[in-house]
């Protein structure tokens, strides 16, 4: 079990908005570390989307932003395209354990 | 274009050491940055093992510290894992990426395509 928690799966329409949750702890969202996002197409590796709780790398759209809040964290993703259909991981330290955590990942479909 | 490319046995047998290296191109690892190894077993979650400077300072997983090395070869811009005494629960696809960001603030920003190693007799 994942120490920051994710919903397993997720789906929604063309167009539409979604938002993926990402929920940790004290020793590690909630101690202010931040949170990374990754993208992970089918049968792929993953791609940085989302860095520092909310930076976008070159060439991601804006569709895509991060938010943090307490201890979780959300991507959310406006506009949802076919292409978006993949696993999303998030990503922190924890300061408990003292190494870099994921969460299980929440595959998103759509419909 | 930075480029990371994770080779080494595809099947490894139990008890047995897993040694997979990542050459990287585009860029000289004796510059900067840390430089990190991370599996995903078939159908579960990403898990970070370890990450090396081209110095050869290591942070490692400590579930698994105990089988991990990694190294640096500056001359060849790679670096390596070895996981020794292999299980079952090893089997995964290993991928090796780049680190950034300001310890322990750390993200991965570049990732090789992956390389999936079987554990089994």
């Amino acid at each position: 079990q994942s120490v920051l928690t994710q919903p397993p799966s997720l789906s929604g329409a063309p167009g539409q908005r979604v938002t993926i949750s990402c929920t940790g702890s004290s020793s590690n969202i909630g101690a202010g570390y931040d949170v990374h996002w990754y993208q992970q197409l089918p049968g792929t590796a993953p791609k940085l989307l989302i860095y520092g709780n909310a930076n976008r790398p070159s060439g991601v759209p804006d569709r895509f932003s991060g938010s943090k809040s307490g201890t979780s964290a959300s991507l959310a993703i406006t506009g949802l395209q076919a292409e978006d259909e993949a696993d999303y991981s998030c990503q922190s330290y924890d300061s408990s354990l003292n190494y870099w955590i994921f969460g299980g990942g929440t595959k998103l479909t759509v419909l | 274009q930075v480029q990371l490319q994770e080779s080494g046995p595809g099947l490894v047998k139990p008890s047995e050491t897993l040694s997979l290296t990542c050459a990287v191109s585009g860029y000289s690892i004796s510059s900067d940055y840390y430089w990190g190894w991370i599996r995903q077993p078939p159908g579960k979650g990403l898990e970070w093992i370890g990450s090396i400077y081209h110095s050869g300072f290591t942070y490692y997983n400590p579930s698994l510290k105990s089988r991990v090395t990694t190294s640096v070869d500056t001359s060849k811009n790679q670096f390596s894992l070895r996981l020794s005494s292999v299980t079952a629960a090893d089997t995964a696809v290993y991928y090796c990426a780049r680190v950034r960001g300001t310890h322990p603030y750390w993200y991965f920003d570049l990732w090789g395509r992956g390389t999936l190693v079987t554990v089994s007799s």
